[in-house]
């Protein structure tokens, strides 16, 4: 069945450093592709989203491009914030009302 | 407009009881979505309803079921509850009732079995 894999955290960064979170998919189709970011002790909230080969999604200067021919949706900020601390998760949505999501990274940025 | 809010935010129980969480979703979506996170299995799919009918379900027990009401409400019951069900439960809705688009989640319930 369809799945996300992303990379393991947990990721710490120095302030106004550059992140990659590498988020890569299994799809029979062509699904709509998706960030979620989550702080301590809240639900989770939609970052950014694609729904086709070559979308870029960007929000909060954030961006991920749905890359087709290489089934992948890597997250990446140029300069990342202590407030950016908190867990990502990259999802796919099949149009079927089905939504799998990555394990999640936990990103810590220290000032 | 409001979110989707959930009640309540945290709930202790004891092993063996039941419990019922609530979901209200944003005006006007009609597709209400629940999800059990854990730090172990992460976040896993529990079931969706549409216009009060169940349209997917995923691999939980029966002891874990839903409903949804006319006006989209949601409330999903844990029966004879375990320890292991001591878990993050998030609401998410849709207004397109696809997730093409994306869902909006609720902060969650937080319940504890001890």
């Amino acid at each position: 069945g369809d799945s996300v894999t992303q990379m393991e955290g947990p990721v710490t960064l120095s302030e106004e450093a550059f992140l990659t979170i590498n988020c890569t998919y299994t799809a029979t189709g062509y699904p709509s592709l998706f960030w979620y970011v989550q702080y301590p002790g809240e639900g989770l909230q939609l970052l950014l989203k694609a729904t086709k080969a070559d979308d870029k999604g960007s929000n909060k200067g954030f961006e991920a491009t749905y890359r087709k021919e290489t089934t992948s949706f890597h997250l990446e900020k140029g300069s990342v914030q202590v407030s950016d601390s908190a867990v990502y998760f990259c999802a796919l949505s099949d149009h079927n009302n089905d939504m799998r999501f990555g394990a999640g990274t936990r990103l810590t940025v220290k000032p | 407009k409001a979110g989707v809010t959930q009640t309540p935010r945290y709930l202790i129980k004891t092993r063996g009881q039941q419990v019922t969480l609530s979901c209200s979703p944003i005006s006007g979506h009609r597709s209400v979505s629940w999800y059990q996170q854990t730090p172990g299995q992460g976040l896993q799919f529990l079931f969706e309803y549409f216009s009060e009918t169940q349209r997917n379900k995923g691999n939980f027990p029966g002891r874990f079921s839903g409903r949804q009401f006319s006006n989209s409400r949601s409330e999903m019951n844990v029966s004879t509850l375990e320890l292991g069900d001591s878990a993050l439960y998030l609401c998410a809705s849709s207004g397109t009732g696809t997730g093409t688009y994306g869902y909006t989640f609720g902060s969650g319930t937080r319940l504890t079995v001890v």
